[in-house]
């Protein structure tokens, strides 16, 4: 098994440029969720998707961001424009089908963003 | 709103010693994860626990909760430098689906 794939892994724009970063999951996970990681705030949940459908975007900071999951092995996390404020390390994990609701999540490699 | 409170935060021990992190959470929980981030890597699964009382353990690194007490410990025996890390807690709820709450982590370094 791969593991949680993300692309790309490294990401350097400038300010207010749009940036895309994409995610496949594990094959046969359901839920798929994109982490931001900051020294700052720690690791935040921006949104997950359960089935493909967003099920809670509270973490999202502002309509800078959007994501989608058009099919179950496939996602996208938006920013648009990008601000210096958005570097971070963008985490997306996905979790097997829920039958034992506490299966771990199991975290891709990450992409680092730097906007300048 | 759940809340994860983890302590220390910064943990700096000498090869050999023994420590414990503790993780404590707010509000009812029915599961708690252990997780291990190295320095510019991703989130790597330790431990998965889920009933009052579970101990769980691997190598130098021993995992347990007290969900009375809303609280996990992850005891480290004999550290070694390769354990030097970040380790995270993070706890879910059933009435929140399949998100978790981590908590702010602790940076772990083991000296020689």
């Amino acid at each position: 098994d791969a593991g949680v794939i993300q692309s790309p892994r490294h990401e350097v724009t400038e300010m207010g440029q749009e940036v895309t970063l994409r995610c496949k999951p594990i094959s046969g996970h359901n839920s798929l969720f994109w982490y931001r990681q900051t020294m700052m705030r720690g690791l935040e949940l921006l949104i997950y998707f359960n089935n493909n459908v967003p099920i809670d975007d509270s973490g999202m900071p502002e309509d800078r961001f959007s994501a989608k999951m058009p099919n179950a092995s496939f996602s996208t996390l938006k920013i648009q424009p990008s601000e210096p404020r958005d570097s971070a390390v963008y985490f997306c994990a996905s979790r097997p089908q829920a039958r034992e609701h506490y299966n771990e999540q199991f975290f891709g490699p990450g992409t680092r963003l730097t906007v300048l | 709103e759940l809340k994860v409170e983890q302590n220390p935060l910064f943990l700096s021990m000498q090869e050999g010693k023994n420590y414990t992190i503790y993780c404590n959470y707010s509000t009812t929980s029915d599961r708690l994860y252990w997780y291990r981030q190295d320095p510019g890597k991703s989130l790597e699964s330790l431990f998965v626990l889920l009933s009052n009382g579970a101990v769980k353990q691997e190598g130098r690194l021993m995992a347990s909760l007290d969900t009375k007490a809303r609280l996990s410990t992850l005891h480290i025996t004999a550290a070694v430098h390769d354990l030097s890390a970040t380790y995270f807690c993070a706890v879910g709820q059933e009435t929140s689906g399949s998100r978790l709450t981590f908590g702010e982590g602790t940076q772990l370094t083991v000296n020689p």
